[in-house]
């Protein structure tokens, strides 16, 4: 089945560039997303990008999407201490049905 | 913008008791999701609905059921709480997208509640 990986923890320092990757295994994909989901709370949409672009930009957000290797990025610039979350990648499922499959979360840390 | 609540943010029960989760949205979806989220595990999709008392099985039905008689309002029931069933839960909502064109289907999920079973 259709299946979201991304690595659990990432840390760095206030002011660097963070740089989150998730991995997907449905081909027909058609929307992937972007979650924030701060201490305690419900899990909110950061960005999403449509299958057919290579890249999204949004303030300090840049989405990279490599439909080949069926790899997506987050990128964070100049990322902040209120930065400081788990990111879920998501995908749509591409078969028309209703189900949108999440990675397990990865936690950034960033740094004082 | 889109507003999904959750009745509570924090519940205790016992084992065996029967336990109702609520989740009400504001914004005429057609879609409305139920998750478990654990550490390392992710968002895991017990049941979701696409209409008023249409229901599908996600990945992890068992244990639970659920309960759509009006469009904004979905509930999910456990049965007989169990130990294991110690989690967070997460309601989301969706507009159908099949056949609009429109829209991303892009899931706006409730705070959530993190359900304790002793």
């Amino acid at each position: 089945g259709e299946d979201v990986e991304q690595s659990l923890f990432l840390s760095v320092r206030e002011g660097d560039s963070s740089v989150i990757n998730c991995t997907y295994t449905d081909s027909s994909s058609t929307y992937l997303y972007w979650y924030k989901q701060e201490p305690g709370a419900g899990l909110q949409l950061l960005t999403y990008i449509f299958s057919n672009m290579d890249m999204k930009q949004d303030q300090r957000l840049t989405v990279l999407l490599n439909k080949k290797d069926k790899h997506l990025s987050l990128r964070i610039a100049d990322t902040q201490t209120g930065d400081s979350a788990i990111y879920f990648c998501a995908e749509r499922d591409g078969a028309g049905g209703f189900k949108t499959i999440f990675g397990a979360g990865t936690r950034l840390f960033v740094k004082a | 913008d889109v507003k999904v609540t959750q009745s509570s943010r924090y519940l205790v029960k016992r084992t065996g008791e029967k336990v109702f989760l609520e989740c009400v949205q504001d914004m005429d979806h057609e879609n409305m999701f139920w998750y478990r989220q654990d550490p390392g595990l992710g968002l895991r999709l017990i049941y979701f609905s696409y209409d008023v008392k249409m229901k599908e099985k996600g990945d992890i039905p068992e244990g639970y059921s659920v309960s759509r008689e009006k469009k904004e309002r979905f509930s999910l029931i456990l049965e007989s709480a169990s130990t294991n069933q110690t989690s967070m839960y997460l309601c989301a909502s969706s507009l159908i997208s099949s056949g609009r064109g429109k829209s991303t289907d892009t899931q706006y999920f409730g705070p959530g509640t993190r359900l304790t079973v002793l």
